[in-house]
């Protein structure tokens, strides 16, 4: 069974650095896309990035080139998602998910971790 | 980098309406929308990939379909369980991606 677990919810303070997790399991971690989705309270879902862990080719939106930094530990099945520099509006619930290629070759996110809650305040 | 405009923003029905939602893009991605429902406090799930295909295990009253820039999205008999947000989502192969700015469906 595919699965992705997120780490717990963090509470931090602006300034601060942060890196949360998604565990791949019950696939071949190296083979698929991670994607990292935003969305802050009472918002819509934001693309921010997307990794491939096989061998750490990374793309992120536009909005957040520069904000955040996704990586990934292929020998801990571990993708990431990290702020150098906390900011309010930071505050968010996070989600990766894995992405699958139909025969067309259109991608999608068919399995989704839980959510991490990201709190930032002073 | 696409633009997705996804109306309407917010929609109210009675159960066993026929329901519709569009998502139109700012430029042609052929047929790479999907469309995700996103109940409060979960995870979003998949439930058209490629404009038109139906995920596994999503009750065939879910359809969508569409290409080029235009793509609608339908529950054709609305029933109380669907009540969520719903997302349009396009893909172009660097891979990047875009959503929609999602619809929240109530009951009349």
């Amino acid at each position: 069974e595919v699965q992705l677990v997120q780490s717990g919810a963090e509470v931090k303070k602006p300034g601060e650095s942060l890196k949360i997790s998604c565990k791949g399991s019950g696939y071949s971690f190296t083979s698929y896309w991670i994607g990292w989705v935003r969305q802050m309270p009472g918002k819509g879902l934001e693309w921010m990035g997307i990794i491939y862990p096989g061998d750490s080719d990374t793309r992120y939106s536009p909005s957040f080139q520069g904000q955040v930094t996704i990586s990934a530990d292929k020998s801990i099945s571990t993708a990431y998602l990290q702020w150098s520099s906390l900011k309010a509006s930071d505050t968010a619930m996070y989600y990766c998910a894995r992405q699958l290629y139909s025969r067309a070759g259109g991608g999608y996110f068919q399995h989704w971790g839980q959510g991490t809650l990201v709190t930032v305040s002073s | 980098d696409i633009q997705m405009t996804q109306s309407p923003s917010s929609l109210s029905a009675s159960v066993g309406d026929r329901v519709t939602i569009t998502c139109q893009a700012s430029q042609d991605i052929s047929n790479y929308l999907n469309w995700y429902q996103q109940k409060p406090g979960k995870a979003p799930k998949l439930l058209i990939y490629d404009a038109s295909n139906l995920e596994t295990g999503v009750p065939s009253r879910f359809s969508g379909s569409g290409s080029g820039t235009d793509f609608t999205f339908t529950i054709s008999s609305l029933q109380p369980e669907d009540i969520a947000t719903y997302y349009c989502q396009q893909y172009d192969n660097l891979p990047m991606y875009t959503f929609g700015q999602g619809t929240k469906l109530e009951i009349k």
